[in-house]
C-alpha cells in the first residue's frame, strides 16, 4: 500500500492554466506538507497543515490555494500558472512530533511543465 | 529562520567511503536527519540523530554530529553504485515541523 500517492505524476500545461494536485496519506498523520522543488534540487517548504488547519504559509504567491478537505487529503491548487511554477512538487505528512521525533513520509512527486 | 547549508556535489570510487557534510543554524532540534532520493523519487528517510548524541552508527551507515559547531556529517562506508542518489540534511524549523531541507549533495559513485 502506497502511504503517502499524489496524483497526476506528471502534469503538463499552458501558461495562464489553472491546475490542481492531489495529495492522500493512509498513515494516520495529522501534519501534512507541500515542498517544491526546483530544477536544481532545491527543496522549499510552501504549506504545512496540522488537522486541516493552516499552520505555516512561506512565501508563495496567493495563486498557489492549499486545501484539506479531512485530515489524510491535502490538495494544492494553482491559477494562472505562470512558466516559472514549473517544478516537482511533493506533498508529505508526519505525526506530531513526538519528544521531537517527526519522520516525514514523501509522496512520488508530481512534475509540473508550464508551457 | 533556519538556515541548512551543504555542498552540492561529491564523487567517489566504488569501495571507498563518502562523508556528506552540512551545517545548520537552529540549534533546539531534538532530533537531525539524513533523507535520500533516488532519481525520479520522493525522499526517504535515510538515518537520524538524537541532539545529545555525538555518533550514531547503523551498518555502513555513520552519523556525527558536532553541536558546537552546528556541523553534522554522514559518512557511507564501501560505498556503492546504489548509493548515488542525493543526500539531504534536514532540520526542524523552530525544533518542530516542518524539516527544512538543504540544498542536497548529489553523490555520484565512479565503478
Amino acid at each position: 500500500d502506497t502511504a503517502v500517492s499524489q496524483t497526476p505524476k506528471y502534469l503538463v500545461t499552458q501558461m495562464g492554466n489553472d491546475k490542481s494536485i492531489k495529495c492522500e496519506q493512509n498513515l494516520g498523520h495529522d501534519t501534512m506538507y507541500w515542498y517544491k522543488q526546483d530544477s536544481k534540487k532545491f527543496l522549499k517548504i510552501m504549506f504545512s497543515y496540522n488537522n486541516k488547519e493552516l499552520i505555516i504559509n512561506e512565501t508563495v504567491p496567493n495563486r498557489f490555494s492549499p486545501k484539506s478537505p479531512d485530515k489524510a487529503h491535502l490538495n494544492l491548487h494553482i491559477n494562472s500558472l505562470e512558466l516559472g511554477d514549473s517544478a516537482v512538487y511533493f506533498c508529505a505528512s508526519s505525526s506530531y512530533p513526538r519528544q521531537g521525533y517527526a519522520e516525514a513520509f514523501f509522496g512520488q512527486g508530481t512534475r509540473l511543465t508550464v508551457v | 529562520g533556519e538556515d541548512v547549508e551543504q555542498s552540492l556535489f561529491l564523487s567517489v570510487r566504488e569501495g571507498d567511503s563518502s562523508v556528506i557534510n552540512c551545517t545548520y543554524t537552529d540549534s533546539s532540534s531534538t532530533y537531525l536527519y539524513w533523507y535520500k532520493q533516488e532519481p525520479g523519487a520522493g525522499l526517504q528517510l535515510l538515518t537520524y540523530i538524537f541532539s545529545n548524541m555525538d555518533m550514531k552508527q547503523d551498518q555502513r551507515l555513520t552519523v556525527l554530529l558536532n553541536k558546537k559547531d552546528k556541523h553534522l556529517s554522514l559518512r557511507i562506508a564501501d560505498t556503492q553504485t546504489g548509493d548515488s542518489a542525493i543526500y539531504f540534511c534536514a532540520d526542524p524549523s523552530e525544533g518542530n515541523t516542518p524539516l527544512v531541507f538543504g540544498k542536497g549533495t548529489r553523490l555520484s559513485v565512479i565503478a
